[in-house]
């Protein structure tokens, strides 16, 4: 079967950096992405890999090895606002979505 | 701005009585997806379709259909809703090009009573 496995639930302090990890085993890749999705509210795009290697955006960068299986999610200088689910997600060989079950990040001061 | 737009925010709806969610975009996308969300899971896709062709995923229960009557428009009927049904439903657009994500709307919460 078709699996992305993530961390339930993590704690960060308010200007650290966090990193959420995300392995899958997919039939087949052509694709990952990150979502944010704050309580209650749709999903919203982070960022896609599809090579190996590390995409920055700003305070967010993703990171990808098809070898693994694996990527992360690195999140620096956290902010409040910043408190939110991180969904992962891998396009398969038929081009679907499977999806994490999402990691809670909650951020104190 | 171009967006996807889901009505209503908050559905109500009583044990067996017919509801229907609807879903609009103008981002002219040709895939508009459904999904189920309930607390703290994976959104789970109930089916999609591209441009006009339905695409049901396997366990999508025959109580949930779905209408797309033009490119802009997607509706979500659910026959018979029971007290498992209750959950956030989510559509979402794409282009159908291979590098480019998903947009979702703000999502409708069903209640069953």
């Amino acid at each position: 079967g078709q699996n992305i496995d993530q961390p339930t639930e993590m704690t960060a302090t308010e200007g650290a950096i966090v990193q959420i990890n995300c392995t899958y085993q997919t039939s087949g890749f052509n694709g990952l992405f990150w979502y944010q999705q704050h309580a209650g509210e749709a999903p919203t795009f982070l960022s896609y890999n599809v090579l190996d290697g590390l995409e920055e955006k700003g305070r967010f960068s993703s990171f990808l090895s098809r070898s693994k299986g694996y990527s992360y999610l690195l999140l620096k200088e956290l902010q409040m606002k910043d408190s939110a689910s991180y969904l992962c997600a891998v396009r398969d060989s038929n081009y679907q979505l499977i999806w994490g079950a999402g990691t809670k990040l909650i951020i104190k001061p | 701005d171009a967006m996807v737009i889901q009505n209503p925010r908050y559905q109500v709806t009583q044990f067996g009585k017919p509801v229907t969610l609807s879903c609009s975009q103008t981002l002219n996308h040709n895939v508009m997806y459904w999904y189920q969300q309930k607390s703290s899971q994976a959104p789970k896709l109930l089916f999609h379709y591209y441009d006009k062709d339905f695409n049901n995923e396997a366990d999508t229960p025959d109580n949930f259909q779905s209408r797309r009557p033009n490119t802009s428009f997607c509706f979500l009927d659910i026959r018979s809703p029971g007290l498992g049904d209750a959950a956030m439903y989510l559509c979402a657009t794409s282009n159908g090009q291979e590098n480019q994500p998903q947009h979702f709307g703000d999502g409708t919460r069903l209640s069953i009573l």
